[in-house]
């Protein structure tokens, strides 16, 4: 099974600053990768698929990157609204998926 | 406008069965793949199983496998999941989503049902 190791578990961080977010697979998944935001008592919000594609609506503050093993999630400028819990997810093989253990973003 | 919407959730002792459902509104139903995912209360997500757009192909998380059948009727659009042998491990809040077709991320999430299992 494929596990997904996300860095930092929780990050604080204040409004207008740049924050990156970390994920690694156990073994290469391509650009199978997806970030979802949560909020409390919500379900998850899809914001990027296939590593670096944004999710219609979503906005252009929120970026993807990387392939294979090593991915990041970039939030240019960080809004009083992107205060959440944020997760990778893996859908490399057709059997299963799996997350990532979560990063809650906090304000500073 | 896309709707998922889960039912069947509630309290039932270890070792008992629940059968939860999902109804889909908006879309072609019969067109996509079809998660589970559950929440633990204060944890992360867990995938638990998928199943094809006709049913012909279902996979689960090791830790539900043998226990949990998903199933689903398309021209009720509506998807299912039973759940056997249930453990305290179990309760968790359940949400039903759409995978996207062309790479299998999720579109659209339910509002979840929520699965206690306790004495």
């Amino acid at each position: 099974d494929i596990q997904m190791t996300q860095s930092p578990s929780t990050l604080s961080a204040s409004v207008g600053d740049r924050v990156t977010i970390t994920c690694r697979a156990s073994q290469s998944i391509s650009s199978w990768l997806a970030w979802y935001q949560q909020k409390p008592g919500k379900a998850p919000k899809l914001l990027i698929y296939k590593a670096s594609s944004l999710e219609s609506g979503v906005p252009s503050r929120f970026s993807g990157s990387g392939s294979g093993t090593e991915f990041t999630l970039t939030i240019s400028s960080l809004q009083p609204d992107d205060f959440a819990t944020y997760y990778c997810q893996q859908y490399n093989s057709y059997s299963g998926s799996t997350f990532g253990g979560g990063t809650k973003v906090e304000i500073k | 406008e896309v709707q998922l919407v889960e039912s069947g959730g509630v309290v039932v002792q270890p070792g008992g069965s629940l059968r939860l459902s999902c109804a889909a509104s908006g879309f072609t139903f019969d067109d996509y793949t079809m998660h589970w995912v559950r929440q633990a209360p204060g944890k992360g997500l867990e995938w638990v199983s998928l199943i094809s757009w006709d049913g012909g192909s279902t996979y689960y998380a090791d830790s539900v496998k043998g226990r949990f059948t998903i199933s689903r009727d398309n021209s009720k659009n509506s998807l299912y999941l039973q759940m056997n042998s249930l453990r305290t491990e179990d309760t968790a809040l359940y949400y039903c989503a759409k995978a996207e077709p062309s790479d299998s991320s999720y579109d659209y999430w339910g509002q979840g049902t929520l699965v206690t299992v306790s004495s």
